[in-house]
């Protein structure tokens, strides 16, 4: 069974600029996580999506905005990049998450976002 | 609000002893607690969870956390290091909020 898939795995772009990031849950999961692992820093929760709705935000601005398709797939959109948004992105997903109840996620590789 | 503490960034152990990785946990609700490993150029792998019922909890690769509810702990422990578990552990608490992540480095 395949497991989550990122793509690209590799992004290069310049201060301003927008950048599109792509995951793929594991078949039969719906809730995708995503999170970006800048160095030293540990793993920053971005965002939650589970049957297409975001359930849950994390502590960062507005430019960091995502959405997921009725096939589960999800982009994490970031406009107006910085160069403080340089780091591993790392998506993840696990069964149908509810507030009452979690599942463990399964990550993807990441994809590596340079800022210039 | 929910939030993960783990104590000492860097942990170093010889070959054959104990390694004890720290974890301190805060939630508002009964927590879901789970054990991440990311080795080098990896992504994250579970290693073990701990969502209701018996407290001490075995994962893979023979670590184990106990869930102490007085402490908020979940503290990772193995009896015996191997130079294979060199790796980054992370602590994480439902729904998603990780510890900064301990580097775990195994000394021959």
């Amino acid at each position: 069974e395949a497991g989550v898939t990122q793509s690209p795995t590799h992004l290069i772009k310049t201060r301003g600029q927008q950048a599109t990031l792509r995951c793929s849950p594991i078949s039969g999961h719906t809730s995708v996580y995503w999170y970006q692992q800048a160095l030293g820093l540990g793993l920053q929760f971005l965002l939650w999506y589970d049957e297409g709705e975001e359930r849950n935000r994390g502590n960062f601005p507005p430019r960091f905005s995502g959405r997921q398709f009725p096939n589960y797939s999800s982009e994490l959109n970031v406009n107006a990049l910085e160069l403080e948004d340089s780091a591993l992105y790392l998506c993840a997903s696990s069964l149908g998450a509810t507030t009452d109840f979690y599942y463990e996620q399964y990550f993807g590789p990441g994809t590596r976002l340079t800022v210039t | 609000a929910q939030s993960v503490t783990q104590l000492g960034s860097h942990v170093s152990v010889s070959e054959g002893a104990l390694v004890l990785l720290r974890c301190n946990y805060s939630s508002s609700v009964p927590p879901y607690l789970f054990w991440y490993v990311q080795y080098p150029n990896q992504g994250l792998q579970l290693l073990l969870k701990y969502t209701t019922g018996a407290t001490l909890v075995k994962g893979i690769n023979g670590f184990e956390a106990e869930f102490k509810k007085s402490e908020t702990s979940f503290h990772l422990t193995k009896p015996s290091a191997h130079m294979s578990d060199a790796a980054e552990y992370f602590c994480a608490v439902s729904p998603a909020y990780f510890g900064s992540g301990t580097k775990l480095n195994v000394k021959p």
